[in-house]
């Protein structure tokens, strides 16, 4: 079975332009999540997905930032414009559907590094 | 004070000894906690969820929970250099806000010595 993909791995992008991340969840997970770390800090939760709608966007930083599922499959992160503190590690996660609250696990993608110059 | 803390280390310990990392939580509802690995540049990878008070054994993994004190550890027994990695200890909130998201402590990084 596949795991969760991210592209791209890397992007380097200057201060001001527009940056498109993409996830590919593990095929048949209902929830998908964005998170991301930033320089020197912990993991920080962006926003979750169930199917197609958003859950919980509490953690978006700001109105930059619009994220997008489509047909309930893949996802993507778009960050417009780009600031130099949006640098950082961008994860994806997935997890199956609920059938019981406490045995969610989510699986977590290679990420992708944003450097915004 | 941050939600989730964690000593960032390193943690230096012999290949064979007891690795004891140690995490402590601050909302006091939390309910679901759990232990992620993460070697350099790739992805965090589950190896323990704990959901209730005491000793959760897996393997040569042992999460502990200790809810009155906000408290979680994971022990690593006969560490071996390919346990030398981050720990992030992460940890989720009471079911019923409908929260599903993870909150991450900055992850102890942990160095077995051959």
């Amino acid at each position: 079975e596949a795991g969760v993909t991210q592209f791209p791995s890397h992007s380097v992008i200057e201060k001001g332009q527009t940056v498109t991340l993409r996830c590919d969840p593990i095929s048949g997970h209902d929830n998908l999540y964005w998170y991301r770390r930033v320089m020197g800090k912990e993991i920080k939760f962006l926003l979750h997905f169930v199917k197609e709608s958003k859950q919980d966007e509490s953690g978006m930083p700001n109105n930059r930032f619009l994220a997008e599922r489509t047909g309930g499959t893949y996802s993507t992160l778009k960050v417009q414009p780009a600031e130099l503190e949006d640098s950082g590690v961008y994860f994806c996660a997935s997890s199956q559907p609920f059938t019981g609250r406490k045995q969610e696990t989510q699986y977590f993608g290679p990420g992708t590094r944003l450097l915004v110059l | 004070q941050k939600e989730v803390e964690q000593n960032s280390g390193p943690l230096s310990v012999p290949e064979g000894a007891i690795a004891s990392l140690n995490c402590t939580y601050s909302d006091r509802v939390s309910q679901s906690f759990f232990w992620y690995r993460q070697y350099s540049g790739k992805s965090p990878e589950l190896i323990m969820s704990i959901y209730s008070n005491g000793d959760k054994e897996d393997g040569r993994f042992t999460a502990q929970l200790n809810k009155a004190s906000q408290y979680v550890s994971l022990l690593i027994r006969d560490s071996q250099p390919s346990d030398s990695a981050t720990y992030l200890c992460a940890v989720r909130g009471a079911d019923d806000t409908g929260r599903r998201a993870l909150t991450f402590g900055s992850g102890t990084r942990l160095q077995v010595q051959p």
